[in-house]
């Protein structure tokens, strides 16, 4: 079965250094992942998605995900936060056998601090 | 405009009572979605529905009920609310092709009391 492991469930970082957000998935095949944010009382909207093409996937807002296979991990990262990244983000892997449905991590909220 | 709206925005009602949540999508997509979040945000999906068709039925009580008068409408009514039916509702939609993007809804917080 696939699934999807948030390692952290809360991430704090400084505006202005580095973000890393991990994320290990578990799948019998090739998958398809995703990193869908959620700002406070708001939908959610997709950050960034793997479909097996390049391994380094560059998304929206400056965040950017690194598929490796090896280690089966698909972490987020910015080189420097901003105030307005502040949120809940997902780490999401869509079922082989029916691509209509995402599998969902627990989340990992980041603070950014001034 | 908004790609894909709910209504209500927030729902506060009594435990046995019946309500429904409505969702359009202006994106011209065949496909649409619920998803429950709870209180640990954490997302599972609910239904999908493509051009009117049920897709994905999971394992959600029977007192939850899709409809989809049309392909740009996806309402969930919800019989006899109980207190851990209290989450966030998301409806969701996707164009063609399997790994089209998920477009999400702004949620609709329901509270039973």
């Amino acid at each position: 079965a696939q699934s999807v492991t948030q390692l952290d469930s809360h991430v704090s970082v400084s505006e202005g250094t580095p973000v890393l957000l991990r994320c290990n998935y578990s799948s019998s095949y090739s998958p398809s992942l995703f990193w869908y944010v959620q700002h406070p009382n708001k939908g959610l909207q997709l950050l960034l998605k793997y479909t097996s093409a390049a391994t380094l996937v560059k998304g929206i807002n400056g965040f950017e995900a690194e598929f490796k296979k090896s280690e089966t991990s698909f972490h987020l990262t910015k080189p420097s936060a901003h105030m307005s990244d502040a949120a809940e983000y997902f780490c999401v892997v869509s079922d082989p056998y029916n691509t209509d449905k995402l599998i969902f991590g627990t989340g990992t909220r980041l603070q950014v601090f001034p | 405009d908004t790609a894909v709206s709910q209504t209500p925005k927030y729902l506060v009602t009594q435990m046995g009572n019946d309500k429904s949540i409505k969702c359009e999508q202006n994106l011209g997509h065949d496909t649409m979605y619920w998803y429950k979040q709870d209180s640990k945000k954490f997302l599972k999906i609910m239904f999908s529905y493509n051009n009117k068709e049920l897709i994905i039925n999971e394992t959600v009580p029977n007192r939850f009920s899709p409809k989809s008068p049309d392909k740009a409408h996806l309402n969930l009514h919800i019989n006899s609310l109980e207190l851990g039916d209290s989450a966030v509702y998301f409806c969701a939609s996707r164009g063609r092709g399997g790994l089209e993007t998920q477009y999400f809804g702004p949620g609709t917080r329901l509270l039973v009391l």
